[in-house]
């Protein structure tokens, strides 16, 4: 059963495109949040949600929405795709958003943007 | 701005030797230092946490030793074996900060046979 289940792992597309990805927790988490991978491997953290409540936002472009139905469902919808996008997205989540505690990531999504 | 940096950015050992990866840190709210795994094309896995009020953890052969006066930490493999090749991110947390992990830029790790 996996815990952080991400769809679809790999998504290539054009410039200018829409997409979306989509994420779910069977692990029974309040927390949910993205993380972007770049080339060089670095993670940085783009949002966090709280029982469905966007909690951080770090000054990540507004062509990236988040949206958070439930609290096991996290999706990523990003508009009008730049070349700069292009990276591995994972989604993660942990069991309370205010001390340090162990986050789950899903195995990513590879997004290329051509 | 980095707010923690990792050393080295990749690292060569012989099966059975000991790795070592460094980590410094800027924020001294930091208050939770998880370390994570990364095998290529899966997500971060956590390995080991430390919280300040001590300054070594251990677990199996895997130990993190905390400094908090030169506000350092470190991951030390013991018998490192061929399965630990990967990426290992160090990461530092908040209390308050929404356990915002704010990651190190992860050292390759090769063991040799």
């Amino acid at each position: 059963d996996t815990a952080v289940s991400q769809t679809p792992k790999y998504l290539v597309t054009q410039m200018g495109n829409d997409k979306s990805i989509k994420c779910e927790q069977n692990l029974g988490h309040d927390t949910m949040y993205w993380y972007k991978q770049d080339s060089k491997k670095f993670l940085k953290i783009m949002f966090s949600y709280n029982n469905k409540e966007l909690i951080i936002n770090e000054t990540v472009p507004n062509r990236f929405s988040p949206k958070s139905p439930d609290k096991a469902h996290l999706n990523l919808h990003i508009n009008s795709l730049e070349l700069g996008d292009s990276a591995v997205y994972f989604c993660a989540s942990s069991p309370r958003s205010n001390w340090g505690t162990e986050a789950f990531f899903g195995q990513g999504t590879r997004l290329t943007v051509v | 701005q980095q707010q923690v940096k990792q050393s080295p950015q990749s690292l060569i050992v012989q099966k059975g030797g000991i790795s070592i990866i460094n980590c410094a840190y800027e924020n001294t709210a930091f208050d939770y230092f998880p370390w994570y795994q990364q095998f290529p094309g899966k997500g971060p896995a956590l390995l080991i946490a430390i919280r300040p009020d001590v300054s070594e953890k251990k677990e199996g052969r895997f130990t993190i030793s905390f400094n908090k006066s030169a506000k350092q930490f470190s991951l030390h493999i013991m018998d490192s074996q061929p399965g630990d090749s990967a990426t290992y991110f160090c990461a530092a947390s908040v209390t308050g900060g929404g356990n915002k992990l704010t990651f190190g830029t992860g050292t390759q790790l090769k063991v040799e046979l």
